[in-house]
């Protein structure tokens, strides 16, 4: 059973376009962390969330904590071929720097 | 900024050999490491928690020697895949923290290992 559930799995939309990815979980997390990752490569890191209900923007990218520490969403406005990638949430327990990833979002951008 | 490296990049063996890979960080030390296994067009699976000095700390379901860790170092921790067989086919990555203070993990660009 996956711990961290993400939504949708795979999410094929036009350059332009706005999205939102979700990453839901019953188990609270100290912090949450997301991610892209290109193929053959490891995952880069976009950003942490640590408080229940921040909100962060990486220019076209926002982010937001749920109030709960239990979900979190990514919000891609006017997305880019750029974009293209897997995104990955990863929920960090109890403090003890060990991830938790989620399931995965496959997202292409057609140009 | 922190750099994680990993060697080789890609590696092809025969069944029933074993394979080392190696996990270095660059350019600041790190007491503790991890390793990720990742199928094709999956997420990454935690294996194990590598601490410096000590034995490494396995996830549930994987078998400690089936995959040898050792943490010699503070900038080097290796994964042994011992006895390879097709199955153990996969994405391995490895990550490092930052230490104290710093809740980031560094990922390396992972190794792609084919067993034939």
């Amino acid at each position: 059973t996956q711990l961290l559930e993400q939504s949708p799995q795979f999410l094929s939309i036009q350059e332009g376009e706005n999205l939102t990815v979700y990453c839901n979980s019953s188990s609270v997390f100290s912090s949450l962390q997301w991610y892209r990752q290109e193929p053959g490569e490891g995952p880069v890191l976009l950003v942490t969330v640590v408080t229940g209900g921040e909100v962060k923007k990486l220019k076209r990218l926002t982010f937001q904590f749920g109030d709960a520490r239990k979900d979190s969403s990514l919000h891609i406005t006017a997305a880019q071929p750029g974009d293209t990638g897997l995104y990955l949430c990863a929920g960090e327990m109890d403090s003890s720097y060990k991830l938790i990833f989620g399931s995965g979002t496959r997202l292409l951008v057609r140009p | 900024g922190a750099v994680v490296s990993q060697h080789p990049s890609r590696v092809i063996c025969k069944s029933g050999t074993s394979v080392k890979i190696e996990c270095r960080s660059l350019d600041f030390q790190a007491t503790t490491m991890f390793w990720y296994r990742q199928f094709p067009k999956k997420s990454l699976m935690l294996m194990a928690t590598s601490n410096e000095g000590s034995k490494a700390t396995y996830e549930q379901g994987v078998e400690k020697d089936k995959f040898l860790i050792n943490h010699a170092s503070l900038t080097l921790s290796t994964l042994t895949v011992t006895s390879a067989h097709p199955e153990d086919s996969s994405f391995y990555i490895c990550s490092a923290d930052g230490g104290p203070g710093d809740n980031e993990q560094f990922f390396g660009p992972g190794t792609r290992l084919t067993v034939l």
